[in-house]
């Protein structure tokens, strides 16, 4: 098993411009969640999903889409990337939300 | 939104000392969860606590699910250089986990 995968593990974008994150599961996880990480913080939810088709909001959604059309994939849009969604972004699984399985996650430097 | 404070947010110790860190709420929580995370990596599940009043080892690893449901302490005995790293409370609120701000275990040379 190769748990949960994410890529690419580094990006740097211009302010404005869009790109998705990837990630993929092959545990068969219904859960899925995306997290971002800033320094000398906890991880903030960003967007969750408990099933194929079904997708919530956590903490901080703005600026970010989310869609779940498998059980294995969770892609993370950014719309119009901004210099304060620089972090470090996480992707992590579970069979009932609770016990968590993370990615190695995304660097990501908005200029 | 909801908050975890988690301390200390920083411990200095020698090898072979013991660690005890904790985290409080003002909401109750379902599940307590520690993690530990290494240097660019993701964190990795330690010990999940389902019980108020559970106490659950891990090796050298202990943790303690508060009987308010308020709070969880985690105690390492014994540290090792590897125990290096950042440790965070998370507690499970309806499929959301809501995360400490971390505390970071510093081995003295």
């Amino acid at each position: 098993n190769a748990g949960v995968t994410q890529t690419p593990k580094f990006q740097v974008l211009k302010t404005g411009q869009s790109m998705t994150l990837q990630c993929a599961q092959d545990m068969n996880h219904e859960y899925m969640s995306w997290y971002r990480q800033d320094p000398g913080m906890g991880l903030r939810l960003i967007h969750y999903s408990v099933g194929a088709g079904i997708t919530d909001q956590g903490e901080v959604p703005n600026g970010y889409n989310v869609s779940r059309s498998t059980t294995e994939d969770f892609p993370l849009r950014l719309l119009s990337a901004a210099p304060s969604q620089t972090s470090v972004y996480f992707c992590a699984s579970s069979r009932g939300g609770h016990e968590q399985f993370f990615g190695p996650g995304t660097r990501l430097t908005v200029l | 939104g909801q908050q975890l404070n988690q301390s200390p947010q920083s411990m200095f110790i020698q090898e072979g000392e013991d660690v005890s860190m904790n985290c409080t709420s003002s909401s109750i929580f379902n599940t307590w969860l520690w993690y530990k995370q290494d240097p660019g990596e993701g964190p990795v599940l330690l010990i999940a606590l389902y019980k108020a009043g559970e106490l659950t080892s891990n090796g050298r690893l202990t943790a303690q699910f508060g009987i308010t449901r308020k709070d969880s302490f985690l105690n390492i005995s014994a540290s090792i250089p590897s125990d290096v790293g950042i440790y965070f409370c998370a507690g499970n609120s309806n499929y959301q986990l809501i995360w400490g701000a971390g505390t970071k275990l510093i081995i003295k040379p």
